[in-house]
């Protein structure tokens, strides 16, 4: 089992709906990145949080850390927000080293 | 500024032979690093390098060579490629290894027939 769990896996929504990405972790960590990987294949930093919440624009992050939880959150999606999603958490128990989930494939229909 | 530079973007390799993936970075960071993404499968860390000479190995090192020839640039060659080895490869810096922001560049798909 990975330490790094992330769902759903793939989600699909209409535009203007409200998005939930969530992310589970099993051990310690010192941050949680969220990122976001475009069809095209590259790959951009949204998110590093370590608690509480962060806010950019439609997008906002949260994380539990005695839940071991984080979600991103998009509000009033658009089909622009069409990418997998992945949650990376630097696990500090053990060998020191960043986690990536799976990814969350999300398409938004027009 | 560039941000994190990876050169090429396509690459088709026959079996035994090698290649150098280069990447370069225009942000002062110390920090670079390696992964490999394969379908169903997270980011996985080949080698990573913690400051300028420095390098070490992540999760999935072998049939791998890497070099941080300075604080700018960290290559990683393929001395024999294998089957195995056909994936999507991206380099990424950030600041420090702990708690920065990571700046990938865009990615080589790699083939190896």
């Amino acid at each position: 089992k990975n330490e790094v769990e992330q769902s759903p896996q793939n989600l699909t929504a209409q535009e203007g709906e409200f998005i939930t990405i969530n992310c589970s972790y099993s051990v310690g960590i010192s941050a949680l990145h969220w990122l976001q990987q475009h069809p095209g294949g590259g790959i951009v930093s949204l998110f590093m949080l370590s608690s509480g919440k962060k806010k950019h624009g439609r997008l906002i992050a949260t994380i539990n850390i005695q839940e071991k939880h984080s979600s991103l959150h998009i509000t009033a999606s658009h089909p622009r927000d069409s990418a997998v999603y992945i949650c990376a958490a630097f696990i500090i128990q053990g060998a020191q080293k960043l986690v990536f989930g799976q990814g969350t494939r999300l398409t938004i229909n027009p | 500024n560039a941000g994190v530079t990876q050169t090429p973007k396509f690459q088709v390799l026959k079996t035994g032979q090698s290649m150098t993936l280069q990447c370069a970075q225009d942000m002062n960071h110390n920090s670079m690093y390696w992964y490999r993404q394969d379908p169903g499968m997270g980011l996985r860390l080949i080698y990573y390098s913690a400051s300028e000479g420095t390098t070490d190995k992540g999760e999935v090192p072998n049939g791998y060579n890497v070099s941080r020839l300075n604080k700018r640039e960290f290559s990683l060659r393929l001395e024999s490629a294998a089957p195995s080895q056909t994936s999507v490869y991206f380099c990424a810096s950030s600041e420090a290894r702990r708690g920065s922001p990571l700046h990938f560049g865009n990615g080589t798909r790699l083939t190896v027939t």
